[in-house]
């Protein structure tokens, strides 16, 4: 069955750096896009970056861009968010999300259980 | 940028009532739209795509239903597993958006 484990939160200071890394497992992992979505503590739902499968394309929230990098790995079947100068608002539970379709998709199919990042002084 | 606008916020009901939740978006979305339920402590779960396509493994009690600005989903008859909260979900334009989500708790 398709896993999706995500790790690498943790507690960072205003203007600190962080990396998350989502192992994936049970799926075809050259052929689907890849997404970060998180979510504030009692919020709701933020769409954070998006790698496609190819590796070519990647997007990103206004609220991110410029600061996080989506990258992935068809060796260790890995995705990673590089997280820079980061910001008390982007505390957060980070989620890693497949595409629901192979090729590049409009939804999130299978979801990882989340890390949580803290950014506080 | 498209703005999807959910209603209600909450919704109180009973095991065995029919809920109706409400996604309302800015511009016109086709029915490019999806709905996922969370619960407490867990990754959200889709639920609905294409705004009446139902994912893999979701029991015949949720449906959805419309087109253009309006979309609905619909739970027949709750199950005590199903009071949770709601989002729905568009994709347009080289971006991801969310609604702000429905709880659906126990009156």
């Amino acid at each position: 069955q398709v896993q999706l484990v995500e790790s690498g939160g943790g507690v960072v200071h205003p203007g600190g750096s962080l990396s998350l890394s989502c192992a994936t497992s049970g799926f075809s992992f050259s052929i689907y896009g890849l997404h970060w979505v998180r979510q504030a503590p009692g919020k709701g739902l933020e769409w954070v970056a998006y790698v496609r499968f190819d590796g070519v394309d990647k997007r990103y929230g206004d609220s991110v861009k410029g600061r996080f990098t989506i990258s992935r790995d068809y060796s260790r079947h890995t995705l990673s968010l590089q997280m820079n100068s980061l910001r008390p608002e982007d505390t957060a539970v980070y989620y890693c999300a497949q595409d629901l379709t192979s090729g590049g998709g409009k939804y999130f199919q299978n979801w990882g259980q989340g890390t949580l990042v803290t950014v506080s002084s | 940028e498209i703005v999807l606008t959910q209603s209600p916020g909450t919704l109180s009901l009973s095991p065995g009532e029919r809920a109706t939740l409400s996604c309302r978006a800015s511009q016109s979305l086709s029915t490019y739209l999806a709905w996922y339920q969370q619960k407490p402590g867990q990754a959200p779960r889709l639920l609905i795509y294409d705004a009446s396509s139902r994912a893999t493994g979701i029991p015949d009690r949720f449906s959805g239903s419309g087109s253009g600005t309006d979309f609905t989903l619909t739970i027949s008859s709750l199950e005590p597993e199903d009071f949770a909260v709601y989002y729905c979900q568009h994709f347009g334009t080289s971006l991801w958006t969310f609604g702000q989500g429905t709880k659906v708790e126990i009156k």
